[in-house]
């Protein structure tokens, strides 16, 4: 099965700092990788689709790249509302997510 | 407005079994895969189990796998997930997702979920 690896489990960093989370596939997946964002008590909210792909709605302050086995998530300028859970997820034969990066202000 | 309402959850015992259920409005039901995805207090996600818009083809995790069943009502736009033999490691938030239409297992919206607790 492939695992999906993510770094780091947590972070802090200032309003308006880049912040790169990664996410590593123990056997390449191409482009088929997910990233999400969950803030405290909600559901999940689909953040970009196809390593690169905005989903519609999303700030553009969200980006992706990678492809393969490495990938990352970059948030451009942090804003409060950010602070959130967020997790990678491979999509092609059963899906399976990354473990979690958790973004606070700090 | 998509809109996913998940019910059912509650306290079983051990071995005990429970039905969940996910009422969707607001998107054609029957052209979309939908999917259970779970969360145990404090955890990340896991994928349970998956269901193709005409409920012909089933999917699940091997942690489920003969314990869960998935099962879809096109005619009245709602997903259920039978839950039997159930085990402590099977507590969590369960939420029922909807699968993009540009590919299975992307997860477009989500509903609130519903907790399942597995305690004696």
């Amino acid at each position: 099965d492939i695992q999906m690896t993510q770094s780091p489990s947590s972070l802090s960093a200032s309003v308006g700092d880049r912040v790169t989370i990664t996410c590593r596939a123990s056997q390449g997946i191409f482009n088929y990788l997910v990233w999400y964002q969950q803030k405290p008590g909600k559901a999940p909210k689909l953040l970009i689709y196809a390593a690169s792909t905005l989903q519609s709605g999303v700030p553009s302050r969200f980006s992706g790249s990678g492809s393969g086995t490495d990938f990352t998530l970059t948030i451009s300028s942090l804003q409060p509302e950010d602070v959130a859970t967020y997790y990678c997820q491979k999509y092609n034969n059963a899906p399976t997510f990354g473990q979690g990066t958790k973004v606070e202000i700090k | 407005e998509v809109q996913l309402l998940e019910s059912g959850g509650g306290l079983v015992r051990p071995g005990g079994s429970l039905r969940l259920s996910c009422a969707t409005s607001g998107f054609t039901f029957s052209t979309h895969g939908m999917s259970w995805v779970r969360q145990a207090p404090g955890k990340g996600l896991e994928w349970v189990s998956g269901i193709s818009g005409s409920g012909y083809t089933t999917y699940y995790a091997d942690s489920v796998k003969g314990r869960f069943t998935i099962s879809r009502d096109n005619s009245k736009s709602t997903l259920s997930l039978e839950m039997s033999s159930l085990r402590a490691e099977d507590t969590a938030i369960y939420y029922c997702a909807r699968e993009s239409v540009y590919d299975k297992s992307i997860f477009d919206y989500w509903g609130q979920g519903t907790l399942v607790t597995v305690s004696s």
